[in-house]
């Protein structure tokens, strides 16, 4: 079993439409919890950035972690065109340096 | 503006051939990181390196090797490349790696013939 589970998708989804966007992850110790989107043949950006469980706002995409179910997402509603690139979430442990991140989810919002 | 600039790309290599990956950041940043990335598979830590002249091996360093001489910088060397090491080489950095915030660079698309 991989240590942060993703769908690859590729998710299409009309403008306006709320997305949602998930993973799970198998290591409990996890406690760190990110979201990354990578436009193509660009590198990789923060999103949004959780501690612990609980929920996150930043204008129209929220974060979501549930440490019991080990499993977050990341919603965004009013999806616009321009929100179209490949989500990869990512986490951390508590004492460790590396960041483990899933395998991707690609979104296509269409006009 | 925060800038992680990779110098190559995209390179074409053929087999056994010596590969050097650059990496320069201009944020001061103590911690940097290789990545390769391959569909389905997501970010793969190769090596990382938390000061000058430090580095640690991440979960795939077998074929890689990687220098850090100054702060700015971090090299990533295949000494003889393979095709199987045909991927997406992605640099990051942060100064805290307990922000979640790793700033990376556009990526080199390495292929090897």
């Amino acid at each position: 079993q991989k240590e942060v589970e993703q769908d690859p998708g590729p998710l299409s989804v009309p403008e306006g439409a709320i997305v949602s966007l998930n993973c799970t992850y198998s290591n409990s110790a996890f406690q760190y919890f990110m979201w990354y989107r990578q436009y193509s043949r660009k590198g990789p950006e923060l999103l949004m950035y959780t501690y612990s469980s609980g929920n996150k706002e930043d204008g129209r995409f929220t974060a979501q972690v549930d440490k019991s179910s080990k499993y977050i997402s990341l919603f965004i509603r009013d999806s616009q065109p321009s929100d179209s690139a490949t989500y990869l979430c990512a986490m951390q442990t508590s004492y460790g340096q590396n960041f483990v991140f899933g395998p991707g989810t690609r979104l296509s919002v269409l006009p | 503006d925060v800038k992680v600039t990779q110098s190559s790309r995209y390179l074409v290599k053929r087999t056994g051939e010596k590969v050097f990956l650059e990496c320069v950041q201009d944020m001061d940043h103590e911690n940097m990181f290789w990545y390769r990335q391959d569909p389905g598979l997501g970010l793969r830590l190769i090596y990382f390196s938390y000061d000058v002249k430090m580095k640690e091996k991440g979960d795939i360093p077998e074929g890689y090797s990687v220098s850090r001489e100054k702060k700015e910088r971090f090299s990533l060397i295949l000494e003889s490349a393979s095709t199987n090491q045909t991927s997406m080489y992605l640099c990051a950095s942060t100064r805290d790696t307990n922000t979640g915030e790793l700033f990376f660079g556009e990526g080199s698309r390495l292929t090897v013939l």
